[in-house]
């Protein structure tokens, strides 16, 4: 079964909405979660790290005061893209690492558009 | 750094053709090595992986062996179906969870 839930799935909404993505760790409490990007055709974009309890570290060139990265708890982290635009439209998925030699776990995805 | 070369796709198959998609990479540790594979419209499936050097990691008939004098990680499968229709990704990771994913190879099967 999945191990890593993520919510909603797809979203559609004006530009300047803010927009709240989910993403729930289901078998085990992660201290750690991922927040990817993608592009239509290219490869997944890391642009954060969600550390539980503490300020997300966002990759190079990634806003974080429009990626707003909440990981209030072992099994729930959130991203929310604010006053959203057109050009923020992409394919989100989040993903939670087990550490050592094991593989991440990824939810989903939630597909962005903005109109 | 660390990064992972990936060949260009698309990559158009006629049924129970053989597969090959080649993966390099460049590490400066002892990665750990992955593919995955995304379906249309959806998230990201681990579809197999390796540890160190000689491992080959196999599932639902695909295949990749971890070669570390070529750095590299090809997956292959002797035989694809149209249900094998997917973009695939080689991955990295080599310490804490940082991966590293190729562009992704994207994979037609016709019947």
């Amino acid at each position: 079964g999945a191990v890593v839930s993520q919510h909603p799935s797809r979203v559609i909404c004006k530009s300047g909405t803010s927009v709240k993505i989910e993403c729930r760790s289901l078998d085990f409490q992660a201290t750690t979660m991922f927040w990817y990007r993608q592009f239509p055709k290219q490869s997944l974009m890391l642009m954060a790290t969600s550390n539980e309890g503490s300020k997300a570290t966002y990759e190079q060139g990634v806003e974080k005061d429009k990626f707003l990265i909440n990981h209030a708890s072992l099994t729930l982290s959130t991203l929310t893209v604010t006053s959203a635009h057109p050009e923020d439209s992409s394919f989100y998925i989040c993903s939670v690492g087990v550490g050592g030699n094991q593989p991440q776990h990824f939810g989903d995805g939630t597909r962005l558009s903005i109109l | 750094g660390d990064s992972v070369t990936q060949m260009e796709g698309p990559v158009t198959l006629s049924e129970e053709a053989f597969l090959t998609i080649n993966c390099t990479y460049t590490a400066t540790g002892y990665p750990s090595l992955f593919w995955y594979v995304q379906y249309p419209g959806e998230g990201l499936q681990l579809l197999l992986k390796a540890t160190k050097a000689d491992d080959k990691g196999s599932n639902k008939g695909f295949e990749a062996t971890y070669r570390k004098e070529t750095t590299s990680f090809h997956l292959e499968k002797g035989s694809v179906q149209v249900s094998d229709s997917a973009v695939y990704f080689c991955a990295l990771r080599e310490t804490g969870n940082q991966f590293y994913f190729g562009t992704g190879t994207s994979l037609t099967v016709i019947p």
